[in-house]
């Protein structure tokens, strides 16, 4: 089946911009969840998605939000982008039956560059 | 969330056993050890995940001692294409419902011909 999607690929922003990333889960999962990877702070954790509702908060401003829609997609907004914005943003997509420890299945990331 | 110790890098040679150990003293009760592996400019891959005692895949080993305290990643006979970062995680909890996987630095695996 397919992998999980991310949209786009490569990016670049212009201080002060906002900018919106898209991430199709592999079909069937329901929770979405999004990372931002930076050299100096390596892997964080902004949010993750469940069922259209954000269930879970990483440590970021609130100029990074998110939302998931019916069919689990999800999309990621960063408003006022400043030069640290700059990153590999990852989405990663895992089924949530309740029942058992499931994997998360990341996309290849969205390269955003803030110049 | 427990916190995990891992090398930051490690070099090896094609075709050699590789053990990645990692620590994580404050391991909970109902949580698992998970291991990905992340090469440049791509999203991570799990590799395996364990409990306790030993799991074996078609691509690796997990060793885990009774106390929980430690775990070791066991890559066979490593080639050229294992070249990554490799981490390991603490898998949050099912009962407490989080899903944030808590990264750390991980160990940059070279593997030189």
């Amino acid at each position: 089946k397919a992998g999980v999607t991310q949209t786009p690929r490569y990016l670049i922003k212009t201080r002060g911009q906002q900018v919106t990333l898209s991430c199709s889960p592999i079909s069937g999962h329901r929770s979405v969840s999004w990372y931002q990877q930076t050299p100096g702070q390596g892997l964080q954790f902004l949010f993750e998605y469940f069922s259209e509702t954000q269930r879970n908060k990483g440590n970021f401003p609130g100029r990074f939000s998110g939302r998931q829609f019916s069919n689990s997609r999800s999309e990621m907004n960063v408003s006022t982008l400043e030069l640290g914005d700059s990153a590999l943003y990852l989405c990663a997509s895992s089924w949530d039956g309740g029942l058992r420890h499931t994997e998360a299945f990341f996309g290849q990331g969205t390269r955003l560059t803030v110049v | 969330l427990a916190k995990t110790t891992q090398p930051i890098s490690m070099d090896s040679y094609e075709g050699q056993e590789v053990n990645i150990t990692c620590s994580h003293n404050n391991i909970a009760t109902n949580d698992y050890i998970t291991w990905y592996q992340q090469f440049p400019s791509q999203g991570p891959r799990f590799i395996i995940q364990g409990y306790k005692t030993k799991v074996t895949n078609e691509v690796a080993s997990l060793f885990i001692p009774a106390d929980r305290k430690s775990s070791t990643l066991s890559l066979p006979r490593v080639s050229l294409s294992d070249t990554a970062v490799y981490y390991c995680l603490v898998a949050p909890s099912m009962d407490t419902g989080r899903r944030a996987l808590t990264f750390g630095s991980g160990t940059r695996l070279q593997v030189q011909p």
